[in-house]
Order: structure tokens, then sequence, then C-alpha cells
């Protein structure tokens, strides 16, 4: 059971705009603690996506939009491309574990 | 470039012990807080352990606290995760990573290969 939850999976039709929500607690991102999302494509290490709940790495397409509200984050991906099919995971700090904590990842299907 | 290289894996049986180095390079090594994030075959990551820029402080996951030790040499850029008393639920891919900011909890822009670590008799 992850500290932030996701759903297990989504799904879109190209073209079509998708979100993911992330559900955390008051000892996370309900604390203030920014939300950082990742992109995991099969057999290969994360990439970031969004760090600081919605701010875009240098090469990250504009498709990809994050934010934040209350304890809950979420991640839009709009346009949707066949190359976006991918596991998303959420990241944030939690202060009761003293550590950082991850979503347990949501499977995004291309139809 | 940032470049994160892991090495150490392998097969281990339970209870017994390995230790992991990521050589890092294209950064200034000791400016940063640097992780251990793993995964297990066909599950999510876990964040393990991370430790400060000195050195001076570490931090572990309830789920290996007591039997992970991580450290540095920022004399040789290298991070290590010494892992004894293995268990087979350690059984994961073992990623470093380094945050895109000095925060110890920034997010994670640099991320190594991986290395697969399989605890089992």
């Amino acid at each position: 059971q992850s500290v932030l939850t996701q759903p297990p999976s989504v799904s879109g039709a190209p073209g079509q705009r998708v979100t993911i929500s992330c559900t955390g607690s008051s000892s996370n991102i309900g604390a203030g603690s920014d939300v950082h999302w990742y992109q995991q494509l099969p057999g290969t290490a994360p990439k970031l996506l969004i760090y600081g709940n919605s701010n875009r790495p240098s090469g990250v397409p504009d498709r990809f939009s994050g934010s934040k509200s209350g304890t809950s984050a979420s991640l839009a991906i709009s346009g949707l491309q066949a190359e976006d099919e991918a596991d998303y995971y959420c990241q944030s700090y939690d202060s009761s574990l003293s550590g950082s904590v991850f979503g347990g990842g949501t499977k995004l299907t291309v139809l | 470039e940032v470049q994160l290289v892991e090495s150490g894996g392998g097969l281990v049986q339970p209870g017994g012990s390995l230790r992991l180095s990521c050589a890092a390079s294209g950064f200034t090594f000791s400016s940063y807080a640097m992780s251990w994030v793993r995964q297990a075959p066909g599950k999510g990551l876990e964040w393990v352990s991370t430790i400060t820029g000195s050195g001076g402080s570490a931090y572990y996951a309830d789920s290996v606290k007591g039997r992970f030790t991580i450290s540095r040499d920022n004399s040789k850029n290298t991070l290590y995760l010494q892992m004894n008393s293995l268990r087979a639920e350690d059984t994961a891919v073992y990623y470093c990573a380094k945050p895109n900011s000095g925060y110890n909890y920034g997010a994670f822009s640099g991320w190594g290969q991986g290395t697969l670590v399989t605890v089992s008799s």
C-alpha cells in the first residue's frame, strides 16, 4: 500500500486529454511538500516529467502539465500520442516518515 | 551531462550481503544529496535512502532501516549502498538518483540505468 494513491490505469484515444490523480495526506502533499511526476517506459529508468508541482524540465513537451490542491495533485496529458504509453509515478516528501514517498504508479494506455 | 552508473548487483542468498556502487560524473557531486530508489519486478518505485552532500546525515525507509547503510566518497564521486541481512523482498532493480536542486528531497532529475539485485536460495 503506497503512501500516495494513484489509479492503477487510465486510457485515452490519440489526441484526447487524460488526467492522473495523486492523493496524499496532511503529512505529505497537504503539508505543503512539492509533488513531482515521472514517466517510465518499459525497461528504462524513470524520467522526470514535472517538478515542483507544475514545472517542466527542459525538453518536456507542454502537453504535460501538473497541478496541486490540498492533499492531492494531478498530471494532465493533452493531445495524447502513442509514445505517451508508459507508467507514471508521483512523488513527494513525507514529514512523518522523514523521507520521499512514491505513488503506486499509473499505467497509461493509448487506445 | 549528468551520468550515473550503478554496479554491484547480482544473485545473493537470503541473509547475505551486497554492496552497490554508483559512479557519478558531469556535476559537482559533493554539492548534492544522493538517493537510492528501488523497483521490485513488475512493481512501483520505492525510495530506499538519501544521504546529504557532505555525507553527514542519512535517511532510510523503514523497510531497510538497520539493514542497509548508505555512504559516499566525494573524492571518488561515488555513492554506495551496503545491504546486509538481505531478504527475498529486497529483490529489485536499484537506481541511484540525483536531485535537480540542493534540497535533499528535490525531484530526481538524474537516474542511473539500475542494477538488479536478486535475493534467492
